[in-house]
């Protein structure tokens, strides 16, 4: 079964800082979907950024970029120049195929220090 | 594009009731719809994957017959929790499969928040 491992339950980071939000996964398959969402206090799930693991470059936007280690199963985001409105839950998620589901990690709270 | 509503976003109801839960796709057709269940401080646990035109399959523990998820059009899923206790008492979001995207994104509702009094 594949399994999402957020092992950080909770992080902090100085408004401005870059921060790091460490995933790891457990799957057999080689081709798959890795995604990062953020769950502000409205609970409105939003995609942060996706990764498919057929591709080697690390993906970014804007201010987020990953770190994708298939080998290592590793998927970490980054968040550069953190700000105020960054401050939210994230869960880390993996998905096979265009009609699986979505399984997530634990999810880890981020707290933005002004 | 690809937008999701979930309807309604609250609703109180008294033991024993039942509760139906609205999830649509507003501008894409969504053969496959995916209900969750949040409670706070929590990640998303699946409770069952729903596909149009026939019966949902649920995940283990999940009780199919409190939880009844009928997925009748390609942009309509609906959850109804049966006699409904405090316990069931919860966040439920739904998000549905886009095959025309391509991204292996889901897209979300912006949740359900039930209250059994």
């Amino acid at each position: 079964a594949q399994t999402v491992t957020q092992s950080q339950p909770e992080m902090s980071v100085q408004e401005a800082e870059t921060v790091t939000l460490s995933c790891t996964y457990d799957t057999s398959e080689s081709d798959y979907y890795l995604f990062w969402y953020k769950q502000p206090p409205s609970r409105q799930m939003i995609l942060v950024i996706r990764q498919e693991a057929y591709k080697q470059q690390n993906a970014t936007e804007n201010r987020f970029s990953v770190n994708f280690q298939k080998a290592a199963k590793s998927f970490s985001l980054k968040i550069s120049d953190s700000q105020l409105g960054d401050a939210a839950m994230y869960f880390c998620a993996y998905r096979v195929g265009a009609n699986s589901k979505l399984t997530f990690g634990k999810g880890i709270t981020l707290s933005v220090r002004p | 594009g690809a937008v999701v509503s979930q309807h309604p976003s609250r609703v109180i109801c008294k033991s024993g009731t039942s509760v139906k839960i609205e999830c649509r796709s507003l501008d894409f057709q969504a053969t496959t719809m995916f209900w969750y269940r949040q409670f706070p401080k929590q990640s998303l646990m699946l409770m069952a994957t729903s596909n149009e035109g026939s019966k949902a399959t649920y995940e283990q523990g999940v009780e199919k017959d409190k939880f009844l998820i009928n997925h009748a059009s390609l942009t309509l899923s609906t959850l109804t929790v049966t006699s409904a206790h405090p316990e069931d008492s919860s966040f439920y979001i739904c998000s549905a499969s886009h095959t025309g995207v391509g991204t292996g994104e889901l897209f979300f509702g912006e949740g359900s928040r039930l209250t059994v009094l």
